[in-house]
């Protein structure tokens, strides 16, 4: 499968422990973007990159949030400190850098406690 | 600030016949793309359909097609002759072409959940 892996699809923490999230893009692709999706919701925008480095960030992506994308490969998400308000799920999506279409991963739904 | 509504929570429609999903958004660029992503249960999110804001044609991929309204900020998705495949949760989005802030990020409503009765 050459598609957008994410891992782990399922994540269910404690209030208070640091979860990180792994993003695979498609190879190759340079740009890769982090979305949070709440239920029944469309993605909200958290950050992107461009090869590794990250030129854009929401105002989502409080000081609790830190992303980094090393070598211009895989990607991570780490949540320090979680709330329950950050249970969602979180996409990770990457497209060439000359193509307006952006492949979604399947997701990691983050259940805190 | 860029922003898609779509007010409409749900919509059903029965098998082989068509169903039209609203999408409204608000914009004071004017390069941009809008798209419909379909996302089935439990499945990723997959790109049906496409089109650019200079074009004034409207896009169309095999039973799937658009009613695009610039003045309006209108951007409808017809699905011909449905199919229970087609069945999902159905987002409209937004990318602006701004060079200055290009960087490609998609401004999604908030969903449309289609139902298809056999």
């Amino acid at each position: 499968d050459t598609g957008v892996s994410q891992n782990p699809r399922h994540k269910i923490t404690k209030r208070g422990q640091n979860v990180t999230f792994r993003c695979d893009p498609i190879s190759e692709h340079n740009r890769l973007y982090w979305y949070r999706q709440t239920l029944g919701q469309g993605p909200e925008f958290l950050t992107y990159f461009q090869n590794e480095a990250q030129l854009e960030k929401s105002r989502l992506l409080s000081d609790r949030f830190s992303a980094e994308r090393p070598k211009g490969s895989f990607s991570t998400l780490e949540i320090q400190r979680t709330e329950q308000g950050d249970s969602a799920m979180y996409l990770c999506a990457s497209s060439l850098m000359n193509s307006n279409e952006q492949f979604f991963g399947p997701g990691t739904r983050l259940t805190v406690l | 600030a860029q922003t898609v509504t779509q007010s409409q929570p749900e919509m059903s429609v029965q098998e082989a016949e068509t169903v039209t999903l609203s999408c409204t958004y608000d914009t004071s660029e004017s390069d941009y793309y809008l798209f419909w992503y379909k996302q089935p249960p439990s499945r990723q999110m997959i790109l049906v359909i496409r089109q650019e804001a200079y074009k004034q044609q409207n896009a169309t991929e095999n039973r799937f097609s658009v009613n695009f309204q610039k003045a309006a900020k209108s951007f409808s998705l017809k699905i011909s002759d449905s199919q229970l495949g087609d069945a999902a949760m159905y987002f409209c989005a937004y990318r602006n072409l701004n060079s200055a802030s290009n960087t490609g990020k998609l401004i999604f409503g908030q969903g449309t959940t289609l139902q298809v009765k056999p």
